[in-house]
Parts: structure tokens; C-alpha cells; sequence
């Protein structure tokens, strides 16, 4: 079974420190990983996806990700935090194939000015 | 840019009475998707679909039935509304194939059964 887990409730940088949200996953295949971010009274917004290839994903907003399959993690990084980077962070998985995706329970992130 | 549609944002009404939250897009995708999530707590899966007359149960019990007689709709209802259904309902969509391409959500229903 497809697994997603995200340790960090909350997450709080300065702003302009580097920040970091941990995601590891857990499929019997190659997989399918995704991060999605969610301000207040808003649906998820899509960030980046890892699927093949390189293992660092640059997305949007500058956010960028590693994948690493030896410690089954995708965590989100970017090198310097905004004040308007503060939401909620949810890493998704999926095997290939047709099946919903899987996703973890969300990190808060607050940056503080 | 990804365009799906919820009506409406946000909802108050009595218990016992019926409801239906509509989902609409506008991209072709063949699979949809509701999610029920208190908030700023995690998703959980209700219902999906991946393409018309087809219709499965998620992880999280519900309550709800859905419906999708037409690729762009997928309207999610409740026969009768309790307070414990009191919640933001998530509706997304995805393109057909293998399942490297996200999904796409929109801004939700936020409902309030009093």
C-alpha cells in the first residue's frame, strides 16, 4: 500500500533563512511524488512533481525538491523564505497507474519577518 | 491554467435538509475527484471517478453519493445534512494515463450544518 508521511506539524523560519519540509513515502514501485500548497479558504495549488530523471525538481515560486530513493524522502526546500511562503504544505504520492493520489497530513509553515 | 468550479463557497443551512455541491471543469480531464477536509487538517478521499458512469468510494466513509453523467460535472450530495457534516468538501481533476500529471483542485465549499 502507497504511504506518505510528513513528521513536522509546524515549521517556522525567519524570513530569508533557507527553509525545509520533510516528506517520505512508502511504494512497492517507482513512484510518483508530488507537493502541493494551501492558503487559507483556498483549494491545493501545485508546486512540483518528481516522475523520472533528475533528482531535483524545481517548481514554482522557487521551491525546488530531492528526491532520494535510498532514504525514501522528497523534501521540499527553497534557499530563502518570503513572509508570503506561510501556508500549509501537503507532499502526495502515487504508484504508477490509475490510483488516487496518497497524501500526508500537512506541514505549517510559518515564516516570520 | 487549470479551471475547476465549485459552487457554492461557502454554505449555512439547517439539519435534515437536502444538499448537492457542484463541481465543474473545464479541462477535458476524465478523472474527478471530492475530498472532505476539516481546516487546515488533512484530505481525506470520499469519492472518485474516472470518467463518466463510473463512480468508486474513497478511504473515509461518507454519507454522500455522487454522480457523473457528464465529463465536466461532478456534483457531490447529501440526502440529509447533519452537523457532523460540517467541513470544507475539495473537488479536483486529473487527465487520463498513468498518473504522472497532478491534480488540479478548486477553491472548495466550505459548509456549515447548523
Amino acid at each position: 500500500a502507497q504511504s506518505v508521511a510528513q513528521p513536522e506539524d509546524q515549521v517556522k523560519v525567519a524570513e530569508g533563512n533557507p527553509l525545509t519540509v520533510k516528506c517520505t513515502y512508502s511504494v512497492s514501485g517507482n513512484p510518483y511524488l508530488f507537493w502541493y500548497v494551501q492558503y487559507p479558504n483556498r483549494g491545493l495549488q501545485f508546486l512540483l512533481k518528481y516522475i523520472t530523471g533528475d533528482n531535483l525538481v524545481k517548481g514554482s515560486y522557487g521551491f525546488e525538491a530531492e528526491f532520494n530513493k535510498s532514504q525514501t524522502s522528497f523534501h521540499l526546500k527553497k534557499p530563502s523564505a518570503l513572509v508570503s511562503d506561510s501556508a500549509l504544505y501537503f507532499c502526495a504520492v502515487r504508484e504508477a497507474g490509475n490510483t488516487p493520489l496518497v497524501f500526508g497530513k500537512g506541514t505549517r509553515l510559518s515564516v516570520i519577518a | 491554467e487549470a479551471d475547476i468550479y465549485q459552487t457554492p463557497r461557502y454554505l449555512v443551512i439547517g439539519t435534515g435538509k437536502k444538499i448537492t455541491l457542484e463541481c465543474s471543469q473545464t479541462m477535458g480531464h476524465d478523472k474527478m475527484y471530492w475530498y472532505q477536509q476539516d481546516p487546515g487538517m488533512e484530505l481525506h478521499l470520499i469519492h472518485y471517478s474516472y470518467g463518466v458512469n463510473s463512480t468508486e468510494k474513497g478511504d473515509l466513509s461518507s454519507e454522500s453519493t455522487v454522480s457523473r453523467i457528464r465529463t465536466e460535472h461532478f456534483p457531490l450530495t447529501l440526502e440529509s445534512a447533519r452537523p457532523s457534516h460540517t467541513s470544507q468538501y475539495l473537488c479536483a481533476s486529473s487527465p487520463q494515463g498513468n498518473g504522472n500529471q497532478p491534480q488540479h483542485f478548486g477553491d472548495g465549499t466550505r459548509l456549515s450544518i447548523l
